[in-house]
């Protein structure tokens, strides 16, 4: 079974500011991790995600995220946020292999707010 | 990609009283999911549905409480039955992206927001 914790419920931010997304999981088997993203009024859309080489993956608007497996982390970062950004951003992990299909373990979510 | 419909989008119910969400996917699918987000929690699997079988549900979930048919393979249907306030979350239907490279790629409604009185 695999776990996820996201550091941080709501994380506020001046537009043009860096900012990070904790994220943490365990599991005792290889994982696959993700973000997914939740702008106002709209549906879950998938943001980024590992499943395997290149530990640094990017989205295509600025967002990038490293899996780190020595501290089970899978933080998400953008060196400068628009306003746009404003969103909940979900972590979530799947464990690798098996026949688990469409089931992921989601985090609680962080609200990022961005401001003018 | 996909693009999943729900509906209803949110609805305010009575307790005691059951109610049926249905979701529409534009292609063909051989398994649709159903999450459940309550209020400041993170979503939570209910289960799968299957075209031609039964769903199959995680532990915590079962099909008395929450009844589901596949009909065919773009539509699904979750009930919720004889609601409580502790049903009150959105419920989502999601399908996964097909191929390796798309593991864990899930494409979600809108959901169905329902509030229990």
């Amino acid at each position: 079974a695999q776990s996820v914790t996201q550091l941080d419920s709501q994380v506020p931010v001046f537009e043009e500011a860096p900012v990070e997304l904790r994220c943490n999981y365990s599991s005792s088997v290889s994982v696959y991790l993700f973000w997914y993203v939740q702008y106002p009024n709209q549906g879950l859309q998938l943001l980024l995600k590992y499943l395997s080489g290149s530990t640094l993956v990017e989205s295509i608007n600025g967002f990038e995220a490293e899996f780190n497996k020595s501290q089970t982390s899978f933080h998400l970062r953008k060196p400068s946020v628009h306003i746009s950004d404003t969103a909940e951003y979900f972590c979530a992990v799947k464990g690798a292999g098996g026949t688990s299909y469409g089931k992921l373990t989601f985090g609680q979510g962080t609200i990022l707010t961005v401001h003018p | 990609s996909a693009v999943i419909s729900q509906k209803p989008s949110r609805d305010i119910c009575q307790r005691g009283t059951s109610l049926t969400i249905q979701c529409q996917v534009d292609s063909q699918v051989t398994m649709m999911f159903w999450y459940r987000q309550q209020p400041g929690q993170s979503l939570t699997l209910i289960a799968t549905a299957n075209q031609g079988s039964e769903a199959t549900y995680e532990s915590g979930f079962v099909i008395d409480k929450f009844p589901i048919s596949r009909p065919n393979l773009t539509f699904s249907t979750l009930t919720v039955s004889n609601m409580s306030p502790e049903d009150s979350s959105i419920y989502l239907c999601s399908v996964e992206g097909r191929g390796q490279g798309r593991i864990g790629e899930l494409f979600f409604g809108e959901g169905s927001r329902l509030t229990v009185l």
